[in-house]
């Protein structure tokens, strides 16, 4: 069974540019949320999707924007990029919704230049 | 919102040694706790995580334990080997995870 997948796997952007990253969750899996991993550091939730409604939302500023689609597929988006989002972004998958057992995908190495 | 830290953030052992990551939680709500293992470059990984409900887990050479009263949980390595080499995270669960800061296991053959 394919794991969680991410895309891009890298990608370079410009101070004030936006991203758009994506994201499929393991098949069956109904709950995605995405996670930023500065480096040396522990990944920090950013929101929560399950069946497709937003489930939770953590303290980034009102640039990070997500929608999870009806295949259960989410993008993450971010606008007005600062160099202090470059960082690894991390989607997450679970069966069900909040307090359940989440399964990373490998991630989308962003660096904003 | 919840706080998770870790320590230590540096730990070296010899190969075959146990090793030691120790986790604080501050909201009591928090009752789920899954420790990921990060290679270089690579996604964090599931490698063990226990339920509020229950006070140890073991799987082979892992272990997890949690004392709710204090608000601790920690995980136990045994037999450490070369592979165990990894930075490794504790996270609490209530709506969301909080994740502490990680630990750098370095085994020395």
């Amino acid at each position: 069974d394919a794991g969680v997948t991410q895309s891009p796997t890298h990608l370079i952007k410009t101070r004030g540019q936006q991203v758009t990253l994506r994201c499929s969750p393991i098949s069956g899996h109904k709950s995605v949320s995405w996670y930023q991993q500065v480096l040396g550091q522990g990944p920090q939730f950013i929101f929560q999707y399950y069946e497709k409604e937003e489930r939770g939302r953590g303290n980034f500023p009102d640039r990070f924007s997500a929608r999870q689609f009806p295949n259960y597929s989410s993008e993450l988006n971010v606008n007005a990029l600062l160099l202090g989002d470059s960082a690894l972004y991390l989607c997450a998958s679970s069966l069900v919704g909040p307090r359940n057992t989440i399964y990373f995908g490998e991630g989308s190495w962003l660096t904003v230049v | 919102g919840e706080n998770v830290e870790q320590h230590p953030s540096t730990l070296s052992v010899q190969e075959g040694d146990s090793a030691v990551i120790k986790c604080t939680y501050s909201d009591s709500a928090s009752n789920y706790f899954p420790w990921y293992k990060q290679e270089l470059g690579k996604r964090p990984q599931l490698i063990i995580d226990i339920r509020s409900n229950v006070g140890e887990k073991k799987d082979q050479r892992i272990a997890v334990t949690l004392n709710k009263t204090a608000k601790h949980f920690s995980l136990h390595i045994t037999e450490t080997q070369p592979e165990d080499s990894a930075v490794y995270f504790c996270a609490a669960s209530l709506e969301q995870f909080y994740f502490g800061t990680g630990t750098s296991l370095t085994v020395i053959p």
